[in-house]
C-alpha cells in the first residue's frame, strides 16, 4: 500500500522568504500526487496535482511542486511567502488506475509566517 | 466556498450518544467521501459512495455507518460515541467513481465533533 511522509510537523518562515515543504511517498510505481492546504476553520483546498508528464507542476497561489522519482519526493515550493499562506499543508498520494484505493494523506506540515 | 456543504459545523455531545453528520456534494458530483481528521491519526478515509452505492471502505468503525440518498446528499451516523471519536469529520465529493485519474476531491469545511 502507498504511504506518505511529511517530515516537518511545523515550519516557521519570515514573510517574503522562500518556502519548501517536504513530501516523500512510498509506492512501487509512479503515483498520483497532490498538495492540499487547510486554512483554520476551512476544508482542504487543492493546490496542485501531478499525474504524469512535466515533473514541475504549477498550482494556485504561486505554489509549485517538483516530482523527483529518484528521491520518491514531491516537495512544495513558493519563492516568496505571504502572511496569508499560514496554514496546514497536506501531501497526498493516489494509485493510478485504482478506482477504489483511497487517497492517502500525510500527517501535514503547519506553516507559520512571521513578519 | 468549495460547493460542498457540511452540517452541523460544530457538535458537542456526550459519550454513548448518537449523531448524524450531513453532507451535500458539489453540484454535478456523484461521489461522496468521508474522512476523519484527528491530531494523532491525521486524515483517515472512512467510506465512499457513488450515486447511492457504497464503493470503497476504509477504517470505519462498526459503530459508524453512512448512506447516500437519491438526491446525492450523504449522512454519516456515529453511534455509541466514545471520547476518542472527537474529531473533525470531512466530506469530499468528486464527479467520478473513484480516486484515480483526474477525479479530484473537493472538500467541505468539516463538522467538528466533541464528545464529552
Amino acid at each position: 500500500a502507498q504511504s506518505v511522509t511529511q517530515p516537518d510537523i511545523h515550519i516557521t518562515v519570515s514573510e517574503g522568504a522562500s518556502l519548501e515543504l517536504r513530501c516523500n511517498y512510498s509506492y512501487g510505481a509512479t503515483p498520483y500526487l497532490f498538495w492540499y492546504v487547510q486554512s483554520p476553520g476551512q476544508g482542504l483546498q487543492l493546490l496542485l496535482k501531478y499525474f504524469s508528464g512535466d515533473t514541475l507542476v504549477q498550482g494556485i497561489k504561486g505554489f509549485e511542486a517538483e516530482f523527483k522519482r529518484s528521491q520518491s519526493s514531491f516537495n512544495l515550493r513558493k519563492p516568496s511567502v505571504h502572511w496569508s499562506d499560514a496554514a496546514e499543508y497536506f501531501c497526498a498520494v493516489g494509485v493510478p488506475g485504482s478506482g477504489n484505493t483511497p487517497l492517502v494523506f500525510g500527517k501535514g506540515t503547519r506553516l507559520s509566517v512571521i513578519a | 466556498d468549495s460547493g460542498v456543504t457540511q452540517t452541523p459545523k460544530h457538535l458537542i455531545t456526550a459519550t454513548g450518544q448518537r449523531v448524524t453528520l450531513r453532507c451535500s456534494p458539489r453540484s454535478g458530483d456523484l461521489s461522496v467521501y468521508w474522512y476523519q481528521q484527528s491530531l494523532d491519526q491525521g486524515l483517515q478515509f472512512l467510506i465512499q459512495y457513488y450515486n447511492g452505492e457504497e464503493r470503497a471502505k476504509g477504517n470505519i468503525l462498526e459503530r459508524f455507518s453512512a448512506q447516500q440518498f437519491p438526491d446525492l446528499h450523504s449522512e454519516l451516523n456515529l453511534s455509541s460515541l466514545e471520547l476518542g471519536d472527537s474529531a473533525l469529520y470531512f466530506c469530499a465529493s468528486s464527479e467520478g467513481q473513484g480516486f484515480a485519474g483526474a477525479n479530484v476531491l473537493t472538500f467541505g469545511a468539516g463538522s467538528r465533533l466533541t464528545v464529552l
